[in-house]
């Protein structure tokens, strides 16, 4: 089945760029996400990219995908101390339903 | 106003207990899905409805029964808790079975003692 990977955890500065990484092994995946969950809250959707994009950029976020390497990131700008949560990668899990697989989390750390 | 509601927000019981966790979502969408998130934050899907279908069903220990009465509500019964069910469980919606985004409840904690 679908593997989703992701690194556990990242420390940054406040100011600083963020880059959360995730690594997939379905390439039929059409859509790729990026959920946000803040401490005790369920999960929010950040952003997502279309399979056929190499690039989304929205505000201080930007998405880069490259499809050869089934690789995908999440740069966070100007990383806030407000961006510390845990961050998921997630793809559908292939078939004909919204079945989303989710990465193993990337907490984010962000010192004052 | 609430987009995906669950009922309890925490829940603590006993082993051996049988407990029920609520859904309800207020956006029109067709799409229900139940995810477990366990201790370590691995989230997993367990059940999806399409307009009270079943459509999803991972494998799950058979005391987990999912209920949807309307495609508003999805409900989780459990039957004879075990130790092992302590996670933290979501219930999300989706417009429809097809893709796009899911919208996620704020999770019911169940702690089995």
């Amino acid at each position: 089945g679908e593997d989703v990977e992701q690194s556990l955890f990242l420390s940054v500065r406040e100011g600083d760029s963020s880059v959360i990484n995730c690594t997939y092994t379905d390439s039929s995946s059409t859509y790729l996400y990026w959920y946000k969950q803040e401490p005790g809250a369920g999960l929010q959707l950040l952003t997502y990219i279309f399979s056929n994009m190499d690039m989304k950029q929205d505000q201080r976020l930007t998405v880069l995908l490259n499809k050869k390497d089934k690789h995908l990131s999440l740069r966070i700008a100007d990383t806030q101390t407000g961006d510390s949560a845990i961050y998921f990668c997630a793809t559908p899990g292939g078939g004909a339903t919204n079945k989303l697989i989710f990465g193993t989390g990337t907490l984010l750390a962000v010192q004052p | 106003d609430t987009a995906v509601s669950q009922t309890p927000k925490y829940l603590v019981t006993q082993m051996g207990n049988d407990k029920s966790i609520k859904c309800e979502q207020n956006l029109g969408h067709d799409t229900m899905y139940w995810y477990k998130q366990d201790s370590k934050k691995f989230l997993k899907i367990m059940f999806s409805y399409n307009n009270k279908e079943l459509i999803i069903n991972e494998t799950v220990p058979n005391r987990f029964s999912p209920k949807s009465p309307d495609k508003a509500h999805l409900n989780l019964h459990i039957n004879s808790l075990e130790l092992g069910d302590s996670a933290v469980y979501f219930c999300a919606s989706s417009q429809d079975s097809w893709g796009g985004e899911q919208y996620f409840g704020p999770g019911t904690r169940l702690t089995v003692t």
